[in-house]
């Protein structure tokens, strides 16, 4: 079975540039999850769905991050418009039944905005 | 409020040797779940193991073992015999039943594990 899928894994932009991130969950998974990893401060989460609907969104940084599931099989981060400090990696992981079960994680996109 | 603490943060060890890995988390619930994950150099996250509140059962796996203690509200991750592939950062993470953190893991900070030949 194919895991998360993340593209593109990774993206070098200039700040105030659009940015636009995918992922596609695992098929059967009902929960998605976007983090952010960077060596200051560590995995955040940013936003996460349940059954293509938003839950959370309180680890969104600001008005420039938004996020879409459109569909059961793909959702989108974007960052409009990116700064520097936007700079880090970015996961998407998928689960069934959020808070039970594990949450399986893409390989991620490394985001650098120069 | 959730919170996971993982007060190691590099632990060396020379191949072969045992490692152990803490986690203590906080939850004022009593249906809660546990888990570990690991990032190796390579930067994915791979999931190792989950554990719910009622299982006290110690889990192995290979050379994994996990020790759960509800009485010291600890989750500990040995690794026997390293070897140089486990070289990784470990994070423990903690899902529990609280309404306004359902579905949400909160991840400890990890643990950096070098392996040296």
């Amino acid at each position: 079975d194919a895991g998360v899928i993340q593209s593109p894994r990774h993206e070098v932009t200039e700040m105030g540039q659009e940015v636009t991130l995918r992922c596609k969950p695992i098929s059967g998974h009902n929960s998605l999850f976007w983090y952010r990893q960077t060596m200051m401060r560590g995995l955040e989460l940013l936003i996460y769905f349940n059954n293509n609907v938003p839950i959370d969104d309180s680890g969104m940084p600001e008005d420039r991050f938004s996020a879409k599931m459109p569909n059961a099989s793909f959702s989108t981060l974007k960052i409009q418009p990116s700064e520097p400090r936007d700079s880090a990696v970015y996961f998407c992981a998928s689960s069934f039944q959020r808070g039970y079960n594990e949450q399986f994680f893409g390989p991620g996109t490394r985001l650098t905005v120069l | 409020a959730q919170k996971v603490t993982q007060a190691q943060t590099e632990i060396s060890v020379v191949e072969k040797e045992d490692v152990t890995l803490d986690c203590v988390y906080e939850t004022r619930d009593t249906t809660y779940y546990l888990f570990w994950y690991k990032q190796p150099p390579s930067g994915e996250l791979v999931f190792l193991i989950r554990r719910n509140s009622f299982d006290e059962q110690n889990e192995i796996s290979g050379r994994y073992s996990w020790n759960f203690q509800k009485s010291t509200s600890s989750f500990n991750f040995t690794i026997t015999a390293s070897q140089v592939v486990d070289s990784a950062v470990y994070f423990c993470a903690l899902s529990d039943t609280t309404t306004d953190s359902w579905g949400k893991f909160q991840f400890g900070a990890g643990t950096q594990v070098v392996v040296t030949p």
